[in-house]
């Protein structure tokens, strides 16, 4: 069974630029989040979607934002791109919303900012 | 405000060690989850354990152990007999169900280094 698969793994982008990911989730889960991971910061949540809406929203700005698709794949899309966006972006999905709740990780989309 | 909080930042010991990484939680709701999540050097977060809010019985699988005390709002993460291939950053974190879907929060994680 394949795993979660997130596209791009590396990418650089300049400040005020925007980036797009992608991420796969395992075949039969529908629900994706989304994490930034940066140094002594850990994991910090960035969203849910669950059949195509988003069902929560960590305390991250605007400038971020994402969308589920029918086939459970879902984008996540940074605009106006900052230095301190430089992170490690993580996709997890998981089978529902409910239930036992472990979250399946992809290996992250690398974003260096210049 | 810090929902998971993770004290040790970096841990070493010695091979065949026992090591216990803390993890400390804050929440008024009565319905949670806590998990522990293993990052090993190749990146990817590996699932190790759940529980949820009404279950504090401790539980060992091989040389891991886990002690839930809701009393002091702990979900504690001890290994046993450590190895080399335990060297990974260890993160806890805690799901809320919300009306809606869930919010999840993790720690900054605990670098564990087991030297050989």
């Amino acid at each position: 069974k394949a795993g979660v698969t997130q596209t791009p793994r590396y990418l650089i982008k300049t400040r005020g630029q925007q980036v797009t990911l992608s991420c796969s989730p395992i075949s039969g889960h529908r629900s994706v989040s989304w994490y930034q991971q940066t140094p002594g910061q850990g994991l910090q949540f960035l969203f849910e979607y669950f059949s195509e809406t988003q069902r929560n929203k960590g305390n991250f700005p605007g400038r971020f934002s994402g969308r589920q698709f029918s086939n459970s794949r879902s984008e996540m899309n940074v605009s106006t791109l900052e230095l301190g966006d430089s992170a490690l972006y993580l996709c997890a999905s998981s089978l529902d919303l409910r239930g036992t709740g472990e979250l399946f990780f992809g290996e992250g989309s690398r974003l260096t900012v210049l | 405000a810090q929902k998971v909080t993770q004290a040790q930042t970096e841990i070493s010991v010695v091979e065949k060690e026992d090591v216990t990484l803390d993890c400390v939680y804050e929440t008024r709701d009565t319905t949670y989850y806590l998990f522990w999540y293993k990052q090993p050097p190749s990146g990817e977060l590996v699932f190790l354990i759940r529980r949820n809010s009404f279950d504090e019985q401790n539980e060992i699988s091989g040389r891991y152990s886990w002690n839930f005390q809701k009393s002091t709002s702990s979900f504690n993460f001890t290994i046993t007999a450590s190895q080399v291939v335990d060297s990974a950053v260890y993160f806890c974190a805690l799901r809320l169900p919300t009306l809606t879907g869930n919010q999840f929060y993790f720690g900054t994680g605990t670098s564990l280094t087991v030297i050989p």
